[in-house]
This record gives C-alpha cells, sequence and structure tokens, in this order.
C-alpha cells in the first residue's frame, strides 16, 4: 500500500531532550515536506527537500534540522526542544514538485513539550 | 509567492451544494491551484487541482476563470462526513518554492 509513514505517532519530552521524527514513504517520491499545525494557524510548512542531500527551509524553521539522505526518508530533529514546539507535525510526499502534483501526507505525530 | 484568502467558515446542509472560493490576485503564469480536505487530527487530503476553466473529478468541481485571481471549489450534495476544514494553494512550477496553506475554509454540515 502506497503511504507515508511517521513514527512515534504520540510523543511527550522535556525542554532540551533532543528527539528525531521519523518519516518515511514507500512511493519513491522526489520531494517531502515537514509541516506543523497549531490551533488558529492553520498548516505551516518546517523544511522541504526536492531529493536526496537537497533541502530547504519552509516558513517556520527555527528550531528545526532535516536531512534527506535516502530518498525514502526525512527525519524532523529537534536539538533542543521547547514547549513552543508543542505542536501536530505532518509529512508529506509528492512524485516532484508540488505545484502540478498532489501531496500525500502521514497521520501526523502529536508532539508535548513540557 | 501568490497569497491566497479564503472565507474562514462556512454552514451548510446536507444534500446542498457548497461553493468556497479562494482569492489569489498575484498569481503567476505557472502556478497551480490545488485544494485540499482536511478532517480533525489526520492529515490533509488532496482533492481538485486545476491550471484554467474547469476541472472535474468524482468529489468536486473546480473552477478557474479566466483571469485566474481566484478560483472556486464546488462540493455537490454535501453530507455530514463532508464537514472539515479545506485549503487551497497556489504553488509555483518554480524548484525550491515553499508551500503556503494558509488557515483554510471550516466546512460546517448539518442535518
Amino acid at each position: 500500500e502506497a503511504q507515508v509513514t511517521q513514527n512515534p505517532r504520540y510523543l511527550i519530552t522535556v525542554t532540551g531532550k533532543k528527539l528525531t521524527v521519523t518519516c518515511s514513504q514507500n512511493m519513491n517520491h522526489e520531494y517531502m515536506s515537514w509541516y506543523r499545525q497549531d490551533p488558529g494557524l492553520g498548516l505551516r510548512q518546517i523544511y522541504y527537500s526536492m531529493n536526496v542531500e537537497v533541502t530547504d527551509k519552509g516558513d517556520v524553521p527555527e528550531g528545526y534540522k532535516v536531512s534527506r539522505k535516502e530518498k525514502r526518508n526525512f527525519p524532523l530533529i529537534l536539538e533542543s526542544p521547547s514547549p513552543n514546539q508543542t505542536s501536530l507535525y505532518f509529512c508529506a510526499s509528492s512524485l516532484k514538485g508540488w505545484s502540478s502534483y498532489e501531496q500525500y501526507f502521514g497521520p501526523g505525530t502529536r508532539l508535548t513539550v513540557t | 509567492l501568490a497569497k491566497t484568502t479564503q472565507p474562514i467558515s462556512m454552514d451548510s446542509y446536507e444534500g446542498q451544494e457548497v461553493n468556497i472560493t479562494c482569492s489569489h490576485n498575484n498569481i503567476a503564469t505557472n502556478d497551480y491551484i490545488t485544494w485540499y480536505q482536511q478532517f480533525p487530527s489526520q492529515g490533509p487530503r488532496f482533492i481538485i487541482q486545476g491550471y484554467k476553466t474547469k476541472v472535474t473529478n468524482e468529489v468536486a468541481s473546480l473552477f478557474i476563470p479566466a483571469d485566474r485571481k481566484s478560483s472556486t471549489l464546488s462540493l455537490p450534495r454535501v453530507s455530514l462526513s463532508d464537514t472539515a476544514v479545506y485549503y487551497c494553494l497556489v504553488a509555483s512550477v518554480q524548484a525550491g518554492t515553499a508551500l503556503i496553506f494558509g488557515k483554510g475554509t471550516t466546512l460546517s454540515v448539518s442535518s
């Protein structure tokens, strides 16, 4: 089944403790992206990747890191999480650029930083 | 990047046709218009995409006037299960362009 998977689905952590949220797609898509969603603010793009080893900042990249060493994986790294990073995170992928290709979203990761 | 403006919320009743209009005055020549649907605590789901005129699929129609400065998503005969947030996106073919979702339109369908 074609899908985007994220792990973990739920995570509660403490301020400053490094964490990684994994994202994987099995559709051989070139583009991958991370979003955060907060009440009243809609979906905001954090980082995106156009292919292996090619990443760029989205709208709200501060406090996050990403890497794209393999085509299928695009982990999101929070080196020193803070409470303002408490949010619902979505990973997405598309075959090529999202202008004319639909994005497939993962199920989401709900992160709480205390 | 072309910014989009949508109504914050809309209400409808089951069986009615719902039209959600999105304004994108600064759309560029090569930009596509895409609509996504999102249910609570789920990732957005692609509905429809278009460049100009009219596009129709099994769930919706997308109307784009000649000047492409707006677009209208039309949902025929909505049901309770169409209650969701609908996002209008304008995306560039240019590589390396970030994507802006905006706040979307919350559609509430009542019986």
